[in-house]
């Protein structure tokens, strides 16, 4: 099984701050990554697909980048509505998510 | 407008069974394949289930293997998840997903979910 581990597991930063996420593969998944958003009492949103390729609609202070093992998403200047948990999954090999980070407000 | 809707969910004593159902609309629901994606209390995702559209094919997380049976009535445009055997780390919100190829086949949308909580 394929392990994606998240850091940091929470980030405490200020509206306007620039977010970076980042995800680890315990082995490659090539682009095989995607990016979710999940707010409180909420279902998660697909933000970013095949490692950097932007959802239509998804605002474009989102990015991913990274292949292989490593991969970062960044937000480039937080939003009020961006303070949620952001989950990262693979699909290279069957199915696995990270364990999130959770961006708070500081 | 594309929509998943999950039912079912509720309390059930550790050993006993419940059905999930997750309606679809807005789309031509036989021709996607679908997930069903469960979330413990304050942890993080698990894939549990997949489907192919024509219902012919599923897979699932080892975790549920042999337990859980996902099948489709795709005249009724709707998902359901048999859930057998339950155990205590079976309590989740369980959430639907759509494979959507529009995105290379990753999770999108997701239901609401619907809580199963196991417990006696």
């Amino acid at each position: 099984e394929i392990v994606l581990t998240q850091s940091p597991a929470t980030l405490s930063l200020s509206p306007g701050e620039r977010a970076t996420l980042s995800c680890r593969a315990s082995q490659s998944v090539t682009n095989y990554l995607a990016w979710y958003q999940q707010k409180p009492g909420q279902a998660p949103r697909l933000l970013i697909y095949d490692a950097s390729n932007r959802v239509t609609g998804i605002p474009a202070r989102f990015s991913g980048s990274g292949s292989g093992t490593d991969f970062t998403l960044t937000i480039s200047s937080l939003e009020p509505e961006d303070f949620a948990v952001y989950y990262c999954q693979q699909r290279y090999n069957w199915l696995t998510f990270g364990g999130g980070t959770k961006v708070e407000i500081k | 407008e594309v929509q998943l809707v999950e039912s079912g969910g509720g309390l059930v004593q550790p050993g006993g069974s419940l059905r999930l159902s997750c309606a679809a609309s807005g789309f031509t629901f036989s021709s996607y394949w679908m997930h069903w994606v469960r979330q413990a209390p304050g942890k993080g995702l698990e894939w549990v289930s997949r489907i192919n559209s024509d219902g012919s094919d599923t897979s699932y997380a080892d975790s549920v293997k042999g337990r859980f049976t996902f099948s489709r009535d795709n005249a009724k445009n709707t998902l359901y998840l048999q859930m057998n055997s339950l155990r205590a780390e079976d309590t989740a919100v369980y959430y639907c997903a759509r494979q959507n190829w529009n995105y290379n086949n990753w999770f999108d949308p997701w239901g609401q979910g619907t809580l199963v909580t196991v417990s006696s």
